[in-house]
């Protein structure tokens, strides 16, 4: 099973809409990153979270970090079609110093 | 330029074949990463370089080896090649020296099938 589990896996929102897209774990969160991909590319990194109820935005889109650091969402604003892609939630739960990856949310963005 | 580079992008090989993918950072980061990524499972960690006389095992390392010969370059090889390990193949750096571990930044990614 996924140690970091992402919902839902796949998205389609009519452009100019919201969307939420979550990131869960069972374990503390040393660490919360989000990154974004176009199909068949290598990964953007959107924004890093430390500390629990941290909320970060840039542009459209704002991250939080609940308070237990066991779940983070990604929030749109507006969606346009530039914001279509796969989006990436990558947490370190080990504290092993390195990342393990949830599967993704694949988000189509409509006109 | 890249900062982060892949060679192949794309490779199509057979059952039992020897196959190298390449990786080179301009970026001057201590660490680098394998990950594939396949179909609904998102990323999964192959092998992780800190330096480079440090390699360690990530979650899914049989059947693949890595060499780290500089800084600035990590290989992945697949010794004998199998059709499960048709997928698409990135590497990643990070600073350590950045506060917990630091943004990762990945390269464009390697396609590789095996028939």
């Amino acid at each position: 099973s996924q140690e970091l589990e992402q919902s839902p896996q796949s998205l389609i929102v009519q452009e100019g809409k919201n969307l939420t897209i979550n990131c869960t774990s069972s374990k503390t969160l040393y660490g919360l990153y989000w990154y974004k991909q176009k199909y068949g590319e290598g990964l953007i990194f959107l924004m890093m979270l430390q500390k629990g109820g941290e909320e970060k935005s840039h542009e459209k889109i704002t991250a939080k970090l609940d308070e237990k650091k066991q779940q983070s969402s990604l929030h749109i604003t507006a969606s346009q079609p530039s914001h279509a892609g796969i989006y990436l939630c990558g947490a370190d739960i080990h504290g092993a110093q390195k990342l393990v990856f949830g599967q993704g949310t694949r988000l189509t963005i409509n006109p | 330029d890249a900062d982060v580079t892949q060679t192949p992008r794309n490779r199509i090989t057979k059952t039992g074949k020897r196959i190298m993918l390449e990786c080179s950072q301009t970026k001057g980061h201590d660490r680098m990463y394998w990950y594939r990524q396949d179909p609904g499972l998102g990323l999964r960690l192959i092998y992780y370089s800190f330096d480079v006389k440090d390699i360690n095992k990530g979650e899914i390392s049989d059947g693949y080896s890595v060499s780290r010969q500089a800084q600035a370059k990590f290989s992945l090889s697949l010794e004998s090649a199998i059709p499960n390990q048709t997928a698409l193949y990135f590497c990643a750096t990070s600073d350590s020296t950045r506060q917990g571990l630091g943004e990762q930044f990945f390269g464009p990614g390697t396609r590789l099938t095996v028939l």
